[in-house]
């Protein structure tokens, strides 16, 4: 059984649209994350949820807005999607929000055309 | 959060024991020492945490000098599967209000 599950690994959209991604985890924790790594690599998180509450927003903007129907769920909506968007989306969790073990998903690659 | 410094890539030949040094000077008293590894494509993988001294797993050995102002991963003898990048991260695991805040990490290529 996979961890972390997200859906879609590969999204390819145009410019407007709004995708959403979604991050199942199986493993019972408390704290679920999405990270997004650009072109460049880097790997900044966006937002942190624990037990369902949103614990860390980040500057991200407005268009990208988290939801947590349960513990075990963390899906990440975008809205009028950018050029500027495209990256990797990675989804995590962590037993508690702290430098632990966390376990990451394969990742989402959004391609915005 | 402490900032960490790590050599942006290195190149090792298979069967090499790989060691990658970070620095992070600004360690505070209650921070832990954590380190990650991505492979291509994929998300990142916890590897190894320490406080102080020498943590050894299945994967790794971590070696942290007393002042604690650096670390060294240490991986023996490499294969071309240990290709990937390596984060070294610094934080207080106990805080509760600490996420994972990754650097640039380093570039391991791993040469038959």
């Amino acid at each position: 059984d996979t961890a972390v599950s997200q859906t879609p690994k590969y999204l390819v959209t145009q410019m407007g649209n709004d995708k959403s991604i979604k991050c199942e985890q199986n493993l019972g924790h408390d704290t679920m994350y999405w990270y997004k790594q650009d072109s460049k690599k880097f790997l900044k998180i966006m937002f942190s949820y624990n037990n369902k509450e949103l614990i860390i927003n980040e500057t991200v903007p407005n268009r990208f807005s988290p939801k947590s129907p349960d513990k075990a769920h963390l899906n990440l909506h975008i809205n009028s999607l950018e050029l500027g968007d495209s990256a990797v989306y990675f989804c995590a969790s962590s037993q508690e929000m702290d430098i632990t073990e966390a376990f990451f998903g394969q990742g989402t690659r959004l391609t915005v055309v | 959060l402490a900032k960490t410094t790590q050599p942006i890539s290195m190149d090792s030949y298979e069967g090499q024991e790989v060691n990658i040094t970070c620095s992070h000077n600004n360690i505070a008293t209650n921070d832990y020492i954590t380190w990650y590894q991505q492979f291509p494509s994929q998300g990142p993988r916890f590897i190894i945490q320490g406080y102080k001294t020498k943590v050894t797993n299945e994967v790794a050995s971590l070696f942290i000098p007393a002042d604690r102002k650096s670390s060294t991963l240490s991986l023996p003898r490499v294969s071309l599967s240990d290709t990937a990048v390596y984060y070294c991260l610094v934080g207080d695991m106990n805080s509760g209000n600490t996420p994972l805040v990754f650097g640039k990490g380093t570039r391991l290529s791993v040469i038959a």
